[in-house]
């Protein structure tokens, strides 16, 4: 069965200090995506990357960086320098491939609150 | 401006009516989705389409139906049966279905609040 796990429930920091938010996912497909959204206080998720398994390079996208290692099943997402605009929820995904009516489905985390204090 | 529109963006209902969720997008996406969202729960799938007049269940679809008559449209109606409809609810699309390195793009939510 396909799953992700988010384990930090809420994670709080000052402003200009760095936070990783963990992912860890499971399946048992050699192709599969991984996705990262954001859920700002309104309400709507925004999509900000996808990763194939096949490319573990990581990403680097201004202070957001994306670190996926297949070894350890693990897709962290990382913020420098965080701001308050940060404040959000997080949500990790894996594209569901069973090959049935289904695939391309997303299967979500639980997602990680973010809090960044001034 | 191309995107997904859901309304209302507040709802009230009261216990034993059934209530119809809309959603509507522009994208000229195949497939759309419908999700529940409750504090500490993340996003569970009710229904999705994957085409035209067709639609299928998803984990939590007790107490909800869909239709999908146009591309477009995708309303969600929470009925009676439900028992605890009080949540947050999104609506998504993405460009075609059964495609595993499609994103979904998500419209604002509509919070249903049952009195």
């Amino acid at each position: 069965a396909q799953k992700v796990t988010q384990a930090q429930t809420e994670i709080s920091v000052v402003e200009k200090e760095d936070v990783t938010l963990d992912c860890v996912y499971e399946t048992r497909d050699t192709t599969y995506y991984l996705f990262w959204y954001k859920q700002p206080p309104s309400g709507e998720l925004v999509f900000l990357i996808r990763r194939n398994s096949f490319d573990e390079q990581n990403e680097i996208s201004g202070r957001y960086s994306w670190n996926f290692q297949k070894s350890t099943s693990s897709f962290n997402f990382t913020i420098t320098a965080s701001q308050v605009v940060d404040s959000a929820v997080y949500f990790c995904a894996l594209s569901e491939t069973n090959y049935g009516g289904s695939q391309g489905n997303l299967i979500f985390g639980k997602g990680t609150k973010l809090s960044v204090k001034p | 401006d191309g995107g997904i529109t859901q309304s209302p963006k507040y709802l009230f209902r009261k216990e034993g009516q059934n209530v119809t969720l809309s959603c509507e997008q522009n994208l000229n996406h195949d497939a759309m989705y419908w999700y529940r969202q409750d504090p500490g729960q993340g996003l569970r799938l009710i229904y999705y389409s994957q085409i035209v007049n067709d639609f299928q269940k998803g984990d939590i679809a007790e107490g909800y139906s869909v239709s999908r008559e146009k591309k477009e449209s995708f309303p969600l109606t929470v009925t009676s049966a439900q028992k605890n409809p009080t949540a947050f609810y999104l609506c998504a699309s993405s460009i075609q279905a059964g495609v595993v390195s499609n994103e979904q793009f998500f419209g604002p939510g509509t919070r249903l609040t049952v009195l």
